[in-house]
């Protein structure tokens, strides 16, 4: 049974980066693609972007400028940067398997970031 | 971008009931879309996919119809553990993928 976890800061200040890691367990991530999202609380869910295994990701275009998604073979993880944050960007974030650039079969459980100063 | 329009943006109803959800495309998706299930606190969880498929686990009282630009979830016999947000995704053209704004269906 494939299982995602995210980590990372719980509160970020405006103006710096936000940086999550998504550690998989139960399965290698050199297969498949591997995705963020984020649902702002109260409101719906927004794909972030992802990344599969020759390293090769795709962004939403209203994030484009501002994320990174890189991935960790030897670790077994893949992270998120998005840098110059705002209040806007206050959200739960969530790592999935986004199985072959389709839907969504696995989901960690999202992990709540505030950006706040 | 496509847009996807869910409706109603809240639907109250008895256990037991049957309730039919809608998804609208802003120009055709094929068969590329999904449904979820999000109860509070925690992730989303695969329904449907391929417009018509359960998901693994999912109960049959789950189905999934339409193609194009229209389509429904319904399920046919709500139970109590069924009460959740339900949201339709795209996966015909991206980026982005898109959601709906999604359902609730709360008690009656």
């Amino acid at each position: 049974q494939v299982q995602l976890q995210e980590s990372g800061p719980g509160l970020v200040k405006p103006s710096e980066t936000l940086s999550l890691t998504c550690t998989v367990s139960g399965g290698s991530i050199s297969i498949y693609y591997w995705s963020w999202f984020r649902q702002p609380p109260g409101k719906g869910l927004e794909w972030i972007g992802y990344i599969y295994s020759r390293g090769s990701a795709t962004y939403n275009p209203s994030l484009k400028s501002r994320v990174t998604i890189s991935l960790d073979t030897s670790k077994n993880h893949f992270s998120l940067k998005l840098n110059s944050v705002t209040a806007a960007d206050t959200a739960v974030y969530y790592c999935a398997r986004q199985r072959y650039g389709d839907y969504v079969d696995y989901w960690g459980q999202g992990t709540l970031v505030t950006v706040s100063s | 971008e496509i847009v996807m329009t869910q409706s109603p943006a809240t639907l109250s109803v008895s256990p037991g009931e049957r309730v039919i959800l809608s998804c609208r495309a802003s120009q055709s998706v094929s068969s590329s879309l999904a449904w979820y299930q999000q109860k509070p606190g925690q992730a989303p969880r695969l329904l449907i996919y391929g417009a018509s498929t359960r998901a693994t686990g999912i109960p049959a009282r789950f189905s999934g119809s339409g193609s194009g630009t229209e389509f429904t979830l319904t399920v046919s016999s709500l139970q109590s553990e069924d009460f959740a947000v339900y949201y339709c995704q795209q996966y015909n053209d991206w980026p982005p993928y898109t959601f709906g704004q999604g359902t609730k269906l709360e008690i009656k």
